[in-house]
Formats: structure tokens, C-alpha cells, sequence
């Protein structure tokens, strides 16, 4: 079955730390991969996508994402965080064949303290 | 340019009672989603509609959730009878026609059943 999973449901950070999120998928086919964000109060957004191509992608706000398909992973990292990057933070996937259809992991809450 | 947006923002119903949620999505956005997202989890799709035809409803408890997307524009989750385990927050989600399952979503509405 297609799926994702997120290996950390909480994490709690000081300012200026280094973030990396784990995220892993299930499927051994084509897949469009996402990371999306939900702040405090607002909506999901997205936060980066790899489709193919170098798999070190650049989002906004500093994040970063890798693709290691030998690893069935799409870990997100960020060098420094700040207080605002408090939110929820989901990974997802959409499987070749499934009419796009995105598939969410569980989602990891990350607190930045100042 | 418009979000996608949903109402009500927040309901309260008893359970056995019926509900029912709208939304608007992106204007020239063929694809609409209705995904839950209970507590503690990811989001999860019940339905997807292109333009007003079902792609996917796999996931939909059709004995008790409906949808429709009558003019292929906005659409209309409805839930009859509702139970405890329905209490969620109900997200719409579109996609341009070009779509590779990065969405835009609303803000949701969130359901309590009691």
C-alpha cells in the first residue's frame, strides 16, 4: 500500500539549531514529493516539491528538502531555525498512477523557542 | 488571486445529527478535494472530483458522508448521520488542470460531535 510516514511527531527546538524532519514513502514508482506547512491559525501551504531532477530542492524560508530514492526518503532540513518556523509540518506524496492523489504522513510538530 | 474558501469555519452537533460543508475552490481549478484530518493525524482524502465527475472516493463512508460537485465549480460535503469519530476538520483542497498533486487549500472546517 502507498504511504508515508514521519518519524518524529514532536520536536522541540532553541533558536539558531539546526532541523532535519524525517520523512519516508512507500512505493517503488514514479512520485511527486511535498512538504507543506501549517502555521499556527492559518492554512496548509507548501513549503517545497521535488518531481524529478536535482534532488536537493530548495523551498521558501530557508527549508531544504533531499530526495534519496535509494532510501525511499524526502528528509527536510533548515541550518537555523527561527521562533516563526513553529508550526506543523506534513509530508506527502502523490503516486504515478493514482491520479495524483496526495498522501499525508501523520505531520510533525516542531516548537522553536527564542 | 482568491483562496479556496470553506464554511463554516466551526460546528457543533450532536451526534446523529446531519452537517454539511461548502467550498469554493481557486477559480479555473478543474480538481477539488475533501480530505478529513482528525487530531493527531494527517490529512485524509474522502473525495476527489474532476471538474464534476469522481476520480476517487475510495475512502468515502458512503453510508453516511456524500458529496457533490454538481456545476464542476463548488462543492458540498455532507454528513448524515453523524458520529462521534466524524469530529475533524474538513479541508477542500484544489489543483490547476495541469495537476501534479500540488494543492491550495482552504482553512477548514472544524466539526465536534457530541
Amino acid at each position: 500500500a502507498q504511504s508515508v510516514s514521519q518519524h518524529n511527531h514532536h520536536v522541540i527546538l532553541s533558536e539558531a539549531a539546526s532541523l532535519e524532519l524525517g520523512c519516508n514513502y512507500s512505493y517503488g514508482g514514479t512520485v511527486n514529493l511535498f512538504w507543506y506547512v501549517q502555521y499556527p491559525g492559518q492554512h496548509l501551504q507548501l513549503l517545497l516539491k521535488y518531481f524529478s531532477g536535482d534532488p536537493l530542492v530548495k523551498g521558501i524560508k530557508g527549508f531544504e528538502a533531499e530526495f534519496i530514492k535509494s532510501k525511499f526518503s524526502f528528509n527536510l532540513r533548515k541550518p537555523s531555525v527561527q521562533w516563526s518556523d513553529t508550526a506543523e509540518y506534513f509530508c506527502a506524496a502523490a503516486f504515478s498512477g493514482g491520479y495524483n492523489k496526495l498522501i499525508f504522513g501523520a505531520g510533525t510538530r516542531l516548537a522553536v523557542h527564542p | 488571486e482568491a483562496g479556496v474558501a470553506q464554511s463554516p469555519r466551526y460546528k457543533i452537533i450532536e451526534k446523529r445529527q446531519s452537517v454539511a460543508f461548502w467550498c469554493n475552490p481557486i477559480s479555473g481549478h478543474a480538481t477539488l478535494y475533501w480530505y478529513q484530518q482528525i487530531l493527531g493525524q494527517g490529512p485524509k482524502l474522502l473525495i476527489q472530483f474532476q471538474n464534476n465527475g469522481v476520480v476517487d472516493d475510495s475512502q468515502l463512508p458512503k453510508d453516511r458522508f456524500s458529496a457533490e460537485r454538481l456545476k464542476g465549480v463548488d462543492s458540498t460535503l455532507k454528513i448524515q448521520p453523524a458520529k462521534l469519530e466524524d469530529s475533524a476538520v474538513y479541508l477542500c483542497a484544489s489543483s490547476p488542470p495541469k495537476n501534479t498533486g500540488e494543492l491550495f487549500f482552504g482553512e477548514g472546517s472544524r466539526l465536534t460531535v457530541l
